[in-house]
């Protein structure tokens, strides 16, 4: 059982630069989500999904933009890198319920340099 | 605005002895509420879940309570071990179907031979 798996573990970029990252779950689950988390702060939640085919906007979702054209892979997209997005992003997926079998990735640290 | 404190932001504890994480939630209407570990480096792992009718949870080591009157919970870690140096995070979620996640900034832990 691989759960969420999200790539690539690490990354550094240039203000300016695009980038997409990936995450991938297993569990044929219905919603999917993005997070970043800073220090000291709580994560916070950048764009989710409910579906294949559907995004909506949560709590932090400007400069970035997501796909799930699958309705196992949500794709999270840097169009143009701030160092305000340096962070570590975390991929989440749940059932509709989602009290259970809310699941998380183990992280993206990307730095914007 | 929903919100989520946790105290203390750190502590440090000795191997084998007791500790208490205290979390404190505004957040409406209540779904359920749920502590996670994130080891450095990793996501967030469910510890414990808990729905408005529960008052306490456990999970090996780890005993979860809830006052939903006071709006207030705890995380009680026991014969503390290395392995328990983490994050712990008091989540609450938001609505019918619990998918909305509000984050506290979590307690760090970190336990001493």
């Amino acid at each position: 059982n691989a759960g969420v798996t999200q790539t690539p573990k690490f990354r550094v970029l240039k203000t300016g630069q695009s980038m997409t990252l990936l995450c991938a779950q297993d569990m044929n689950h219905e919603y999917m989500y993005w997070y970043r988390q800073d220090p000291g702060m709580g994560l916070r939640l950048i764009h989710y999904s409910v579906g294949e085919g559907t995004t909506a906007k949560g709590e932090v979702p400007d400069g970035y933009n997501v796909s799930r054209l699958k309705k196992q892979n949500f794709l999270l997209g840097l169009e143009s890198a701030a160092p305000s997005q340096t962070s570590v992003y975390f991929c989440a997926s749940s059932t509709r319920q989602g009290a259970f079998g809310y699941t998380f990735g183990s992280g993206t640290r990307l730095t914007v340099v | 605005k929903n919100q989520v404190e946790q105290s203390p932001q750190s502590l440090i504890i000795l191997e084998g002895k007791n500790c208490t994480l205290q979390c404190n939630y505004t957040v409406s209407p209540f779904s359920n509420l749920r502590w996670y570990k994130q080891d450095t480096g990793r996501g967030p792992v469910s510890l414990t879940i808990m729905t408005f009718s529960e008052n306490t949870k456990s999970n090996g080591r780890y005993t979860a309570t809830l006052d939903a009157d006071t709006k207030q919970s705890s995380l009680h870690i026991t014969a503390s071990q290395l392995s328990d140096s983490a994050s712990y995070i008091c989540v609450v979620s938001v609505g019918a179907a619990g998918n909305k996640l509000t984050f506290g900034g979590g307690t760090r832990v970190l336990v001493k031979p």
